[in-house]
């Protein structure tokens, strides 16, 4: 159980464009969902919380309206990075917690995104 | 602040067995995870340790000292397939989790 799926799974875009990362808990409600971004060789970055049903909970330097997640349903969160430059490209992870009392997050496979 | 230590990179020979420790200090504490992340994916739970004391999962071992703030995983007849990161990660008092950098560990044959 517990499986968290993300898509897609790579995308490239073009500086400028728009790019949505869905993130789905398949078979538990998360009521939390995280998002994360990895640059090579380095540890994980969390860049939001969200909530079913409420806004996101940003870290600190994390634009909020350039990386705008939307987590709709106990299943469903998406990110999306507007107006994507070659520095936003980097490998973004989605975790799910909601099933367990010690909050185990469960992580998506993660999206490699290449922005040209 | 908050922050958490583990060494940067270990190396370890096939068949072995290797410990990587972890130090923490956060605000508050409700447990310690230990995670393992192969190059270019997502990373995997391995252990969960909020008590103090020994957690045995096959050949994945996890300890954790509250006391000292000190956590350490090992790693018994080491496979190549262990080549990896491992992450280990602390949940504060806000139950947000809070990163280590990883240790990469490199297995040789």
């Amino acid at each position: 159980g517990a499986v968290v799926s993300q898509h897609p799974s790579w995308v490239i875009c073009k500086s400028g464009t728009s790019v949505k990362i869905e993130c789905r808990s398949l078979d538990f409600q998360a009521t939390t969902m995280f998002w994360y971004r990895q640059f090579p060789k380095q540890s994980l970055m969390l860049m939001a919380t969200s909530n079913e049903g409420s806004k996101a909970t940003y870290e600190q330097g994390v634009e909020k309206d350039k990386f705008l997640i939307n987590h709709a349903s106990l299943t469903l969160s998406t990110l999306t990075v507007t107006s994507a430059h070659p520095e936003d490209s980097s490998f973004y992870i989605c975790s799910a917690s909601g099933t367990s009392s010690y909050n185990e997050q469960f992580f998506g496979p993660g999206t490699r995104l290449t922005v040209l | 602040g908050q922050n958490i230590d583990q060494p940067t990179e270990m190396t370890a020979t096939e068949g072995a067995i290797v410990q990587i420790n972890c130090t923490y200090q956060t605000s508050g504490f409700n447990g310690l995870f230990w995670y393992q992340q192969h190059a270019g994916e997502a990373p995997t739970f391995l252990s969960y340790n909020v008590l103090d004391g020994l957690e045995e999962k096959g050949r994945f071992s996890s300890f954790l000292s509250r006391s000292k703030g000190y956590s350490y995983l090992l790693l018994k007849e080491l496979q190549m397939k262990d080549s990896a990161s491992y992450l280990c990660a602390v949940l504060d008092s806000n139950y947000q989790l809070i990163w280590g950098a990883g240790t990469k560990l490199i297995i040789k044959p």
